[in-house]
């Protein structure tokens, strides 16, 4: 049972509009959720994060919107720059004193110039 | 660059063999993580140790084992190997034990087995 689902397996935009990144869950006990960027190579890197006593946060081009009653997920990008292209993974952990973070399959985002 | 160090880049080796795979976590962080992608999936949780000590566990197979040493350095066993086990594993480190804080990555060892 996969508890952290990203549907969409590649997204395209074009450069300058809003790119939109869904994820899905399914494990209520989850209150902390982050968005990682991965290039080709690379290891993932922390992206933004959100703790399910908000709904709503933003830093800089990246905003991240909690829905916990439908228990998704967003990522907002705007606007979206072709150095934006990359796969990014979605992951949801609970906040005890140890444990794992669960992550989605990733989704592919391209932005064209 | 994550601080975060994951030797060796590539790995190639044969079924049944036995393989380790090692990490250096970023200066300061007491946790490390382990994680195998596989093709085109997502990062599975293997194992997570919080300064010498183990502190979760994922779905890990019995034929993998890790431990963190005193400095802080990481490996990851991996015995017994078969095909499906090919894959890119990930290291990651946090400073503290908790998982509300972000985990920086290394950028894998890639493990092809034949």
């Amino acid at each position: 049972d996969q508890q952290v689902k990203q549907n969409s397996p590649s997204l395209s935009v074009q450069e300058g509009r809003i790119s939109i990144l869904n994820c899905d869950y399914t494990n209520s006990m989850f209150d902390y959720f982050l968005w990682y960027k991965k290039y080709p190579a690379e290891g993932p890197t922390f992206l933004i994060s959100i703790s399910s006593i908000k709904d709503k946060n933003e830093d800089g081009r990246f905003t991240v919107f909690l829905n916990k009653s439908a228990k998704h997920l967003s990522l907002h990008i705007v606007p979206s720059q072709p150095g934006d292209s990359a796969v990014y993974f979605c992951a949801a952990t609970v906040n005890t004193n140890a444990g794992k973070s669960t992550f989605g399959d990733g989704t592919t985002l391209t932005v064209k110039p | 660059d994550s601080g975060v160090t994951q030797t060796p880049k590539h790995l190639i080796t044969a079924t049944g063999q036995r393989v380790t795979l090692r990490c250096s976590p970023r200066s300061g962080d007491l946790s490390v993580y382990w994680y195998q992608q596989s093709l085109d999936q997502g990062l599975q949780f293997l194992i997570q140790y919080y300064n010498g000590e183990e502190r979760a566990k994922g779905n890990i197979l019995e034929r993998f084992s890790a431990q963190q040493f005193p400095d802080l350095h990481s490996e990851l066993n991996l015995s017994s190997l078969e095909l499906g086990d090919s894959a890119l594993y990930f290291c990651a480190s946090s400073p503290g034990d908790r998982d509300n804080q972000p985990q920086h990555f290394g950028d894998g060892t890639r493990l092809s087995i034949l």
